[in-house]
């Protein structure tokens, strides 16, 4: 079945480092490709995402692009800053199975001044 | 626009008492989704509504969960009784038809003692 796996966290960074956060899927199909952040305190909230593959989704300084040829989608951030700190989701819809879910099991990630 | 809600934000219970959760999603979506995230695992799909009529659900872990959607409008997730193994936090979140971008609530932190 389709799966997504993430890099395991928590993930500590100075701020101004660079952030890569690793995803990797296994699918059915194409399917379009999200993350989602959850900020403390916070709901889920979609970062940004990407509908086929080479495409590129971007938000806030935030990068990740559909790689179908290694099936990944890798979050990167050039510099990172404190009100970054969160948790980020990556995630894809189950193929053909009216829209759900299936998420990565999310990466802690704490960025100190 | 007023995103999803969420009620309560926060429910303590004891082993074998009754909790309900409340999730309102944006007006006009028509589809419904709970998820679940327990002990900081993966987010995981627990079922899906179209209007008022149960689309999947696959993911309920068993019959101590029941889920309603009364009039398509609010949703119900009632755990009679519950389990230790219930902690976690209740994600709704909602849709458009033919839209894949769910808009999630903020999670109702449930914790079972």
């Amino acid at each position: 079945g389709d799966s997504v796996t993430q890099m395991e966290g928590p993930v500590t960074l100075s701020e101004e480092a660079f952030l890569t956060i690793n995803c990797t899927y296994t699918a059915t199909g194409y399917p379009s490709l999200f993350w989602y952040v959850q900020y403390p305190g916070e709901g889920l909230q979609l970062l940004l995402k990407a509908t086929k593959a080479d495409d590129k989704g971007s938000n806030k300084g935030f990068e990740a692009t559909y790689r179908k040829e290694t099936t990944s989608f890798h979050l990167e951030k050039g510099s990172v800053q404190v009100s970054d700190s969160a948790v980020y989701f990556c995630a894809l819809p189950a193929y053909n199975q009216g829209g759900k879910l299936i998420f990565g099991q999310g990466t802690e990630l704490s960025v100190k001044p | 626009e007023a995103g999803v809600t969420q009620f309560p934000s926060h429910s303590v219970i004891e082993k074998g008492q009754t909790v309900t959760l409340r999730c309102d999603p944006i007006s006009g979506h028509d589809n419904l989704y709970w998820y679940r995230r327990v002990m900081g695992k993966e987010i995981k799909f627990l079922l899906h509504f179209v209007k008022e009529s149960k689309q999947d659900e696959s993911g309920m872990p068993n019959n101590r969960f029941l889920a309603e959607r009364t009039g398509g409008t609010y949703s119900t997730l009632k755990v009679q009784p519950a389990e230790l193994e219930d902690s976690g936090v209740y994600f709704c979140a909602s849709s458009l038809t033919g839209q894949e971008t769910q808009y999630f609530g903020p999670g109702t932190r449930l914790l079972v003692l």
